[in-house]
This record gives structure tokens, C-alpha cells and sequence, in this order.
């Protein structure tokens, strides 16, 4: 299906285990996004990438790990999970064009006990 | 750094009502995109209107219609003739102009919940 997919749509993990969170986008998009939504904050940029293998922080990076090997590909990953990493994720993507728009997925619940 | 602020957590409107959400933002450039997205209890974002900052021209998309003021960096969210699928929450969000820049990235807002009475 064309389109952004994220998976798993919902996860429960213990403490200090890790996770990752699959992102694809089937547009070629350059751009990819990786966002955290928490109730009082909107949405806080996680880690972002202009291109296959070529990544950059954002807003609140510590604690997570992203690549980005193919263009239509970027994995998150929680490298030991803490409570406080409990959030919705959303992936986006978005064209290199001054009016490009940027699409989202449908969004990942995670869940740290 | 470029902030985007939503000073309305919360919203009220009558159906058939008009309603308008705030948003301010903080930047340096003059060359942007300005956005707003709404986000049903689905969790989709999807996109509501945009916004180029080189255009005077306020943008609107059927009932949604935008109050664009650049020099006061105002971009607030008109919605007329609410319906019951209005409600949501409202993110109004950022972005550079300068395309493959390292800030090609959407700034968010907090967000505004809007409800819509019957």
C-alpha cells in the first residue's frame, strides 16, 4: 500500500529492555521525521533525516537511536526503555520542496512498565 | 530557535458556530510555511491549511480560513459553520522555507482540544 506505515501501532515493554519502532514511506520522500506526542507538550521532535544516511537531533533526542540505510526506511530505537519514554510516536515524511507537505503515520503507542 | 505558541488548551463551540484558534510563533526568517493540523480521537494528523509567509493573501479550504499577520507573527484558525466532526485537537506548526536547510523540520504547538456541542 502507498503510504507511510508505522508498526507495531501499540507496544508494552519492561524497563531496560529495547524496542524499536519501524517507519516506511513508499513516496521516495527525502525527509523523514521522528516525533513524540505527550498530553501539555503537542508534538516534540525526536530525530530527523534529510537523506539515506544522514541523520540529526532534535527537540529531545537522549535516549533514542535512529539510521536510516535505505530512503524509505527509519527505525527508532529505545536503547534501554524507561518509563518516561511511555508516549505516542509518530513518523513522518515530507518532499525536499519548499511546498512540500509533510504526511504522518497512523502512530505508535508505547507503553513502558 | 523558531517556538510556536497555542495559548488556548482548550476550546468550546456550538455547532453551526464559528470559532477561531490562536497561534503565535517566534522567528527570525522570512521565508516560512505555516500550518495547521487536526488530530481526530483516530490520532491521524491530518493537514487543515497552510500558510506561505510570502503570500499576503489569507489562505481558506471550504469553512477553514486562516488570519494571517505577519509582522504581528499571528496565524490564527477560523473555522465557520462547525460540525461535530470538527472536533479534534489543533496543532498549529512551523517550518523553514529554505529547502534542505538543517531546520527543514515542522515546529509544533502544544495544541488546542476543540469540542463541539450539539
Amino acid at each position: 500500500d502507498a503510504g507511510i506505515t508505522q508498526s507495531p501501532r501499540y507496544k508494552i515493554t519492561e524497563t531496560g529492555r529495547q524496542v524499536t519502532l519501524m517507519c516506511h514511506q513508499t513516496w521516495s520522500h527525502s525527509y523523514m521525521f521522528w516525533y513524540r506526542q505527550d498530553l501539555g507538550h503537542g508534538l516534540r521532535l525526536i530525530y530527523y533525516s534529510a537523506a539515506a544516511d544522514i541523520t540529526d537531533k532534535g527537540e529531545v533526542p537522549d535516549g533514542y537511536v535512529v539510521s536510516r540505510s535505505k530512503t524509505e526506511n527509519f527505525p527508532l530505537t529505545l536503547e534501554s526503555a524507561t518509563r518516561s519514554q511511555t508516549s505516542v510516536y509518530f513518523c513522518a515524511s515530507s518532499e525536499d520542496s519548499q511546498t512540500g507537505e509533510a504526511f504522518f503515520g497512523q502512530g505508535t503507542r508505547l507503553t513502558v512498565v | 530557535a523558531q517556538t510556536v505558541t497555542q495559548s488556548q488548551p482548550e476550546m468550546s463551540v456550538q455547532e453551526a458556530e464559528t470559532v477561531t484558534l490562536s497561534c503565535t510563533y517566534d522567528t527570525s526568517e522570512s521565508d516560512y510555511y505555516l500550518f495547521w493540523y487536526k488530530q481526530p480521537p483516530s490520532r491521524q494528523m491530518i493537514l487543515v491549511i497552510r500558510q506561505e509567509a510570502y503570500k499576503q493573501q489569507n489562505a481558506t479550504e471550504n469553512r477553514f480560513s486562516v488570519n494571517f499577520q505577519k509582522a504581528a507573527k499571528s496565524f490564527s484558525l477560523k473555522i465557520s459553520d462547525s460540525q461535530l466532526g470538527d472536533a479534534a485537537m489543533y496543532f498549529c506548526a512551523y517550518r523553514t522555507g529554505s529547502v534542505g536547510g538543517s531546520n527543514y523540520k515542522l515546529t509544533f504547538g502544544k495544541g488546542t482540544l476543540l469540542t463541539v456541542n450539539p
